[in-house]
């Protein structure tokens, strides 16, 4: 049981460039959901998934997009990225959303230069 | 606006004694409560929850207090040690329409505990 892995765990991108973080879970949660954490903050919702084929947008989506096809994968698209982009990025799961911590992975840390 | 804060962005304690990590919320449709632990590098870790029709929950060494009449969450570290000194975040899970629920995240208290 590996819980939510991230890949990459670092990546450096120039302005314009696209991309794809990648986010898996292996506990059948139906709940995931992409966050970044900017210096000094909170973390701050980009997009989530109740479910396979179900994507809604967070509080920060501009500049990325998402897909569920899986239960498993939800990955998260840069399509040109942005300095403003630079982030750590964390993606999460849980069983429920009310009733249950979510359990996140170790993050990806992109810098856009 | 609707927002999860902290009080204080950092706090030191002594080994040995207890901590005290203070959070305000202000969405009272609230009714979901985390703490998280994130040490350095890493991704958030869930520490303790709490559901709205609590005031009070405790776990190993971590108490969670909820006052809904002043919109507080508390996380209590009882004999904090060394390796408690991390950021600590309090979320609250809100309805976002359509039977889905948004966690939301506090800018975080940091921790250190002082040998």
């Amino acid at each position: 049981n590996a819980g939510v892995t991230q890949t990459p765990k670092f990546q450096v991108l120039k302005t314009g460039q696209s991309m794809t973080l990648q986010c898996a879970q292996d506990m059948n949660h139906e709940y995931m959901s992409w966050y970044r954490q900017d210096p000094g903050m909170g973390l701050r919702l980009i997009h989530y998934s109740v479910g396979a084929g179900i994507t809604d947008q967070g509080e920060v989506p501009n500049g990325y997009n998402v897909s569920r096809s899986t239960t498993e994968d939800f990955p998260l698209r840069l399509l040109s990225a942005a300095p403003s982009q630079t982030s750590v990025y964390f993606c999460a799961s849980t069983e429920g959303v009310q009733s249950y911590g979510y359990t996140f992975g170790s993050g990806t840390r992109l810098t856009v230069v | 606006g609707e927002n999860v804060g902290l009080h204080l962005p950092t706090l030191s304690v002594q080994e040995g004694d207890n901590s005290i990590i203070n959070c305000a919320y202000s969405n009272s449709a609230s009714d979901y409560f985390i703490w998280y632990k994130q040490e350095s590098g890493k991704g958030p870790q869930f520490i303790i929850d709490i559901r709205s029709n609590m005031d009070k929950r405790q776990g190993q060494r971590v108490t969670v207090l909820l006052n809904k009449t002043v919109k507080h969450l508390s996380l209590q570290i009882a004999a904090t040690q060394p390796g408690d000194s991390a950021v600590y975040f309090c979320a609250e899970n809100r309805a976002s329409g359509a039977g889905s629920y948004q966690l939301t995240f506090g800018k975080g208290t940091k921790l250190s505990v002082i040998p």
